[in-house]
């Protein structure tokens, strides 16, 4: 039963647009949110969190939106650039717990 | 760097054997996680050690499976007598805060 979902495996994106990764939750207890990325044979690194109290988190060029109704969170990151082809997982939490359950990741590709 | 380290990056190893997987967390942090991550799939939870509470074992998928935090600092995670199925990137993490630091992992080849 997979709690935290991200649907597309893969995306590939134009370099100069705008690249939306997606990720859906099924847990209602779940309040905090990350986004990591990760590339070949590096471990992931921390990219944007989000709190439930938010609906939207702001850092340069990455932008998480959260959507608690429908249980939905995305990753914005405008302009896209090669340098952000990567695997992408968020991740979900209930700040009372220290267990965080990720996706299995989207692989972005940024075209050059 | 003062990054987490794991140790070997890579091992190949026999059904059957049992191996060892080393993880150095950044020095301070009191929390430390072991993830493993199978081909097309995400980041699975095994254990979690935090400070000198009891762990929680909760993720590891057989009692084959065991790791240990010595002095706050360094956890090793064992695999006894090896399976294929046991092949995978396990990934360890330490964190303070909430935001975890991940390793480059250790990639287990189980022939």
């Amino acid at each position: 039963d997979q709690q935290v979902k991200q649907n597309s495996p893969s995306l590939s994106v134009q370099e100069g647009r705008i690249s939306i990764l997606n990720c859906d939750y099924t847990n209602s207890m779940f309040d905090y949110f990350l986004w990591y990325k990760k590339y070949p044979a590096e471990g992931p690194t921390f990219l944007i969190s989000i709190s439930s109290i938010k609906d939207k988190n702001e850092d340069g060029r990455f932008t998480v939106f959260l959507n608690k109704s429908a249980k939905h969170l995305s990753l914005h990151i405008v302009p896209s650039q090669p340098g952000d082809s990567a695997v992408y997982f968020c991740a979900a939490s209930d700040q009372g717990t220290y267990k965080y359950i990720f996706g299995t990741g989207t692989r972005l590709k940024v075209l050059a | 760097g003062a990054g987490v380290s794991q140790s070997p990056s890579n091992k190949v190893t026999e059904k059957g054997k049992d191996v060892e997987l080393r993880c150095d967390p950044i020095s301070g942090h009191t929390a430390l996680y072991w993830y493993r991550q199978s081909l097309g799939q995400g980041l699975e939870f095994l254990i979690y050690f935090q400070g000198n509470s009891a762990p929680d074992k909760s993720g590891l998928p057989s009692d084959r499976f065991s790791a240990e935090r010595t002095g706050g600092s360094v956890s090793t995670l064992t695999i006894q007598r090896t399976q294929q199925e046991d092949s995978a990137v396990y990934l360890c993490a330490s964190s303070l805060d909430g935001i975890q630091y991940f390793g480059a992992g250790t990639r287990l080849s189980v022939l």
